[in-house]
């Protein structure tokens, strides 16, 4: 199956502090890359974070990290010190090799940072 | 990051007509480029995946004959949507992979069939 859940439609966050967005997929494969994509009101898609599979270190970029559980096939999102400007719908996502690298999307989370 | 545009940024047309949207990577060279459709408030459903010099591989449910994708070159895919209808107006988006692990996204078209 090429599947990729996130659980959460919606979520709020005061401004400064950190919150965590949930994302789970399917695969049977071993190698394989997972991103986080923000699209804000523009609708602009913007490449937050990536994580190959075969690397066990976390990706970190600034204020956002990833957790990621291979074994759960979890990969989880955290913003640190939230910003307005961090408002958006985040996107988890999933290149399928085995399916002609196609790139496949969970269904988003709405996150609003207020002040 | 890598460049992705696409054009144009909105486009309506009349219903019956057909309608060519351009995805160019500007600084890196696509190995693959996929296209997307988004409605409002939802997530980015794959209509095909498309390859340097071969023929795009189309999702299930997705009109070949109706969206026909066209990847000539390693830097330019075209979506043309051809005998368009009210019901293909929508938000496409185009998005581009490097030799990397990025997939780079233009700014997308919002098409409106009138």
């Amino acid at each position: 199956a090429q599947t990729v859940t996130q659980s959460q439609p919606e979520m709020s966050v005061q401004e400064a502090e950190t919150v965590t967005l949930s994302c789970t997929y399917d695969t049977s494969e071993n190698n394989y890359y997972l991103f986080w994509y923000k699209q804000p009101p523009s609708r602009q898609m913007i490449l937050v974070i990536r994580q190959e599979a075969y690397k066990q270190q976390n990706a970190t970029e600034n204020r956002f990290s990833v957790n990621f559980q291979k074994a759960a096939k979890s990969f989880s999102l955290k913003i640190s010190d939230s910003q307005l400007g961090d408002t958006a719908m985040y996107f988890c996502a999933f290149i399928y090799m085995e399916y002609g690298n196609k790139l496949v999307f969970g269904a988003g989370t709405i996150l609003r940072v207020k002040s | 990051g890598a460049v992705v545009s696409q054009h144009p940024s909105r486009v309506i047309c009349k219903s019956g007509t057909s309608v060519k949207i351009e995805c160019r990577s500007l600084d890196f060279q696509a190995t693959t480029m996929f296209w997307y459709r988004q409605f409002p408030k939802q997530s980015l459903m794959l209509m095909a995946t498309s390859n340097e010099g071969s023929k795009a591989t189309y999702e299930q449910g997705v009109e070949k004959d109706k969206f026909l994708i066209n990847h000539a070159s390693l830097t330019l895919s075209t979506l043309t949507v051809t005998s368009a209808h009210p019901e293909d107006s929508s938000f496409y988006i185009c998005s581009a992979r490097d030799m990397g692990t990025g997939a780079f996204f233009g700014q997308g078209t919002r098409l409106t069939v009138v």
